[in-house]
């Protein structure tokens, strides 16, 4: 069975800092791996996706996430967050076979304070 | 935002009372999957639907269970409703069952009392 970890529930950096969230997995076949965000009262957003390829994975509103298969981790990363980055980030993984479902971790809170 | 669309947005059941949650999919998608996620926690797989017919599912009892039309919405059916449903549903759906990329709804928020 897979599994996936966020290592923090809570973030807490202040406008214009660097950020990381972590996320680390577990599986016993490939998968594919991905961040979410959601933002109050609203569903998720896909942030960005690694299929395969190029282990550094760039997404929308400025984040990006590594993929390191010897570590079995897929953090999230952005050089400079604002204000409007406050909310909770979800990493998951999805099967390339078998069930096609997404498992998430528990999320990590980004707060962003001025 | 995304083409999935949930109803209701909110609602509060009693418990042992029973639940229709529905969900229009994307157009062009015919594969819809369901949710829930518990307040402070990830959302945890309970089906999906492919082409009308279920496609998998997760640790969740036979009461919850699940439809999709010919036009690829589904509902999402809970009986015997407890107090430990109370959740945020979400529903997404994806262009085919094997699409790594799935398309959120705002999904509705379920208070059992």
């Amino acid at each position: 069975a897979q599994s996936v970890t966020q290592l923090d529930s809570q973030v807490p950096v202040f406008e214009e800092a660097p950020v990381e969230l972590r996320c680390n997995y577990s599986s016993s076949v490939s998968v594919y791996l991905f961040w979410y965000v959601q933002y109050p009262n609203q569903g998720l957003q896909l942030l960005l996706k690694y299929l395969s390829g190029s282990t550094l994975v760039k997404g929308i509103n400025g984040f990006e996430a590594e993929f390191n298969k010897s570590q079995t981790s897929f953090h999230l990363r952005k050089p400079s967050v604002h204000i409007s980055d406050t909310a909770e980030y979800f990493c998951a993984v999805f099967l390339n076979t078998g069930r096609r479902a997404l498992t998430f971790g528990s999320g990590t809170r980004l707060q962003v304070q001025p | 935002e995304t083409g999935v669309t949930q109803s209701p947005t909110h609602l509060i059941k009693t418990r042992g009372q029973q639940v229709t949650l529905r969900c229009s999919s994307q157009s062009g998608h015919n594969t819809v999957s369901w949710y829930q996620q518990a307040l402070g926690q990830g959302p945890q797989f309970i089906f999906q639907y492919y082409r009308e017919e279920e496609n998998g599912r997760g640790n969740f009892p036979p009461r919850f269970s699940g439809l999709q039309f010919p036009n690829y919405s589904s509902e999402l059916n809970v009986n015997a409703l407890e107090l430990d449903d109370s959740a945020l549903y979400l529903c997404a759906s994806s262009f085919d069952r094997g699409d790594t990329e799935a398309f959120f709804g705002q999904g509705t928020r379920l208070t059992v009392v």
